[in-house]
C-alpha cells in the first residue's frame, strides 16, 4: 500500500536555528514527490517537485532532497515567517492518469523570534 | 496570472442536505482534482478529471460526485450530508496528466455540517 509518513509532527525552532523535516514513503512507481507549505485557513502552496533519487532543489532558505525511500526538507536560518505546516506528497504511476497525490499528515513548524 | 479559484469559501449546511462546490482552474490547465482535508485524516483524494472525463477516483462513498465542463471548470457535489463531511474541500489543477506537471491548489471551501 502506498504510504507517506512525516516526522516530526511538530517542530519548534528559534529564529536562525537550522533543522530538517523528514518524509518517508513507500510507493509503487514514483512519478514525483511534492512539498507544499500550508498556512492556517489556506490551501497548500507549492514549493518543490522531485523526481529521482539524488535530486535536490532550493528556494530561499529551503532545500529539498530525495533518496529512494525518503525526502528531507532542510530549513537554513529560519525566520518567523517560515512558520507553517509543511506537507509532503507522492504521486504514483497509475498510467493514463495524473494519479492522485498521497499526502503525509504534515509537520507543523513554529519559528520563534 | 490568476490561481485556482474556489467558491464558496465558507458554507454551513444541515444534515441531509446536499451541497455543490465550484472550482475554476488556472487558465490553460485541463486537469482538475479534488481533495478533502480534515484534522484527523489529513488530505485525502476524492477524484480527478481531465477533458471532462473522470480519470481516477478515491475511496469515498457514492454521495460524493463531480463533473468537469468543457471550459475545464469543475464542480463537486455531496448529497445527503453527514456531520463527518465537515471539512476543507480543496481543488487542484495542473496543465496535463503526465509527470512533470506542477499541481496547484486553491484556497478551499470550508464546509460545516450541523
Amino acid at each position: 500500500e502506498d504510504q507517506v509518513t512525516q516526522s516530526p509532527e511538530a517542530l519548534r525552532l528559534q529564529e536562525g536555528e537550522s533543522s530538517s523535516l523528514n518524509c518517508s514513503y513507500t510507493v509503487s512507481g514514483l512519478r514525483g514527490l511534492f512539498w507544499y507549505r500550508q498556512d492556517p485557513g489556506k490551501g497548500p502552496e507549492f514549493l518543490f517537485t522531485l523526481y529521482s533519487a539524488g535530486e535536490e532543489k532550493e528556494k530561499e532558505r529551503l532545500k529539498a532532497t530525495l533518496t529512494k525511500k525518503e525526502s528531507f526538507l532542510h530549513i537554513t536560518a529560519p525566520k518567523p515567517e517560515d512558520s507553517a505546516t509543511y506537507l509532503c506528497a507522492v504521486q504514483a504511476n497509475y498510467g493514463g492518469s495524473q494519479g492522485n497525490l498521497i499526502f503525509g499528515k504534515g509537520t507543523k513548524l513554529s519559528v520563534k523570534p | 496570472k490568476a490561481g485556482v479559484t474556489q467558491t464558496p469559501r465558507y458554507l454551513i449546511k444541515t444534515r441531509g442536505q446536499q451541497v455543490t462546490l465550484s472550482c475554476s482552474p488556472i487558465s490553460g490547465h485541463r486537469s482538475v482534482s479534488w481533495y478533502q482535508q480534515t484534522p484527523g485524516q489529513g488530505l485525502q483524494f476524492l477524484f480527478e478529471y481531465f477533458s471532462e472525463t473522470q480519470r481516477n477516483k478515491g475511496n469515498f462513498p457514492g454521495r460524493f460526485s463531480g463533473r468537469q465542463f468543457s471550459n475545464s471548470r469543475s464542480e463537486m457535489n455531496v448529497s445527503t450530508l453527514e456531520l463527518g463531511d465537515s471539512a476543507l474541500y480543496l481543488c487542484a489543477s495542473s496543465f496535463g496528466t503526465v509527470a512533470g506537471n506542477t499541481i496547484y491548489f486553491g484556497e478551499g471551501s470550508w464546509l460545516t455540517v450541523v
